[in-house]
């Protein structure tokens, strides 16, 4: 089983749209995680960070789900300028720094 | 401020040379790391270092070397470079500690190997 799990998508939507993504994670001493953004052939760019609360970035919204080991990024309004992969990515245990990625969930809005 | 900068951003090598990814950063990270992706499979940690002379092996380290000087360069070696090694290669760096830090990639070097 993979450390990160993600769907690879792609996931097509209209502008306007709303689309979540799911993660999933196997190691349940996992501390940190986060979701990146990757642009085609281009480098991957922290897109926000996910707190045990949740947290809201405009119109992206993370969830941490420490029971059931899943994160979620949703994305309100689609533009047609989120088009791009996202990675989940998961930071070990305290006594780690490395950082886990999942493979990624491609996103293609449409006009 | 340049960040995290990698060259050459594209290479072609015939089976068997070796070579140098080159990567510096200039935020004063200690941490820093190497990485591959390749189709279907992510980002996998190549080696890494928490600071000037320490490194360790990640997920794929066959066929790498690395070595940290300084804590601005973190060069990448290929050995002997084969068809496998096809890739983009990123180096990154953040800062270390317990509070979870950002990680910056520089802008990769697409490898081919033929």
């Amino acid at each position: 089983r993979k450390e990160v799990e993600q769907d690879p998508g792609p996931f097509n939507v209209p502008e306007g749209a709303t689309v979540a993504f799911n993660c999933t994670y196997s190691n349940s001493a996992s501390q940190s995680f986060f979701w990146y953004r990757q642009d085609c052939r281009k480098e991957p760019k922290l897109l926000m960070s996910v707190y045990s609360s949740g947290n809201e970035d405009g119109r992206f919204t993370a969830q941490l789900n420490r029971a059931s080991q899943y994160i979620s990024l949703l994305i309100r309004d689609s533009k047609l300028s989120d088009s791009a992969t996202y990675l989940c990515v998961v930071k070990g245990t305290y006594n780690t720094d490395k950082l886990i990625f999942g493979t990624g969930t491609r996103l293609q809005v449409f006009p | 401020n340049a960040g995290v900068t990698q060259t050459p951003k594209f290479q072609v090598l015939k089976t068997g040379q070796s070579m140098t990814l080159q990567c510096a950063q200039d935020m004063n990270h200690e941490y820093m790391s190497w990485y591959r992706q390749d189709p279907g499979m992510g980002l996998r940690l190549i080696h890494y270092s928490v600071g000037a002379g320490i490194t360790d092996q990640g997920e794929v380290p066959n066929g790498y070397n690395v070595s940290r000087s300084t804590t601005e360069d973190f060069p990448l070696r290929l050995l002997s470079a084969a068809p496998s090694q096809t890739s983009v290669y990123f180096c990154a760096s953040r800062r270390t500690g317990l509070l979870s830090y950002e990680q910056y990639f520089g802008p990769g070097t697409r490898l081919t190997v033929t």
